[in-house]
């Protein structure tokens, strides 16, 4: 099908290394999304791009966190110095039209920082 | 601070027996709330979206109302591939989106 996809599925990297995770969204969605969901907890909003802009940063957790969208396409989320607090599942979103309305879940990149 | 806080956690219902999921919010000058399914390993699945206090829809099984601090989700007569964990969010005038911690059904044949 034609959804949002994720890569990689899976990823295990040791603690202090850096990993980037890659989301294609649906074609022609203007905004992109990257959520966060630990076990036991809601989805955490990180960041959310309206065209290759990111409007408000201020959901990712720390420096480490950064994240870029190129040709309002595809999005790479990356995580310097990983560390055992950001094991967690990232999830990516694309909707249509930025700001509002239906959001489309990629399946998600498990990330275990061992 | 915004938060969203859903009700009960977990829920176990007989085959055929309705019941009601709750969100509650207190986020200011909400733009919209939402009611997405997860399954296992999944990315969750768009339900509803909610902008005005009265407002419903309706899907199959599930009928989503929306109040000032509050929204049901009502399930009638589920059944067993109604299982999943239903998760609430609401938009904030930031645009940034809240999600509660989500409903585990299950739903007994």
């Amino acid at each position: 099908g034609a959804g949002v996809s994720q890569s990689p599925s899976n990823k295990v990297t040791e603690k202090g290394k850096d990993v980037e995770l890659r989301c294609d969204p649906i074609s022609g969605h203007t905004a992109l999304y990257w959520y966060r969901q630990s076990l036991g907890q809601g989805l955490e909003f990180l960041i959310y791009f309206q065209g290759n802009s990111a409007p408000d940063k201020s959901g990712l957790p720390s420096d480490r966190f950064s994240a870029e969208r190129t040709g309002g396409s595809v999005s790479t989320l990356t995580i310097q110095r990983t560390q055992q607090e950001d094991s967690a599942v990232y999830l990516c979103a694309s909707s249509l039209v930025g700001g509002f309305g239906e959001q489309f879940f990629g399946p998600g990149t498990r990330l275990t920082v061992l | 601070e915004d938060q969203v806080t859903q009700s009960p956690e977990a829920l176990r219902l007989q085959e055929g027996e309705s019941s009601s999921l709750n969100c509650s919010y207190t986020v200011s000058g909400l733009r919209g709330l939402f009611w997405y399914r997860q399954d296992p390993g999944k990315g969750p699945e768009f339900l509803f979206t909610l902008y005005s206090a009265g407002e419903e829809k309706e899907k199959e099984r599930l009928k989503a109302t929306l109040t000032k601090k509050e929204s049901f989700l009502h399930i009638t007569a589920p059944k067993p591939e109604d299982s999943a964990t239903y998760l609430c969010a609401v938009q904030a005038p930031s645009n940034q989106f809240y999600f509660g911690t989500g409903t585990s059904l299950t739903v007994i044949p």
